[in-house]
């Protein structure tokens, strides 16, 4: 089955300054790549995602990366906010239209603290 | 009202006690799944369910049983909780064909195990 690995497991970053994250997968069939913010006492809640079909994604501050043939993928946050602080996951999967493959499994999560 | 609800918000109980985990969705989806997050080992999918009459074991389903009792109502229970099962649950949706969209989570349940 498919595994995710995420790196670092916590990050400091002063207000202003970027912020990477990096996750990598075993399973070359998955295709679908998202990222999720948790802030405190709530729920995940995805941010963006990516396709395999697609390298680069961008929404406003964030984007995120994918090297298909390393099995690597990263969140860039440019320009961090002290409202960024969160705990931040990967994924992982293989989805299709209403597959019977399209559960995500997660990496282990990175706790970000912007400095103000 | 939240979309997807998980009772009760934080939950202490004894070693060898019996214990139900309650997830309600008003979403509509089809799809639901228990998830366990530790910290330093990220979210673990437990259970999902992709209907009513589909039940399907994750990763670390030992010592866990779930229950689909609607579209919208999907419990987990530890028969026999113990410590090392302490940690936050959640709960979370998706519909089938839209995952693209990624999932609904819960806001989940503290569970101590003393």
């Amino acid at each position: 089955g498919e595994n995710v690995e995420q790196h670092p497991s916590t990050l400091s970053v002063q207000e202003g300054d970027s912020a990477v994250i990096k996750c990598t997968y075993s399973d070359s069939a998955s295709n679908y790549f998202p990222w999720y913010k948790q802030e405190l006492g709530k729920g995940p809640q995805l941010i963006i995602d990516i396709r395999s079909n697609v390298g680069e994604k961008k929404d406003q501050r964030i984007a995120v990366t994918l090297n298909k043939t390393a099995k690597h993928f990263s969140l860039h946050i440019t320009e961090t906010q002290p409202e960024d602080s969160a705990v931040y996951f990967c994924a992982a999967s293989l989805m299709n239209y209403g597959g019977a493959t399209n559960k995500l499994i997660f990496g282990t999560g990175t706790l970000l603290a912007v400095q103000p | 009202d939240a979309d997807v609800t998980q009772t009760p918000r934080n939950r202490i109980t004894k070693t060898g006690k019996r214990i139900m985990l309650e997830c309600s969705q008003t979403k509509g989806h089809d799809r639901m799944y228990w998830y366990r997050q530790d910290p330093g080992l990220g979210l673990r999918l437990i259970y999902y369910s992709f209907d009513v009459k589909d039940i399907n074991k994750g990763e670390i389903s030992d010592g866990y049983s779930v229950s689909r009792q609607a579209q919208a109502k999907f419990s987990l229970s530890l028969e026999s909780a113990i410590p090392n099962q302490t940690a936050l649950y959640f709960c979370a949706t998706s519909d089938p064909g839209q995952e693209l969209y990624g999932y609904t989570f819960g806001s989940g349940t503290r569970l101590t195990v003393v």
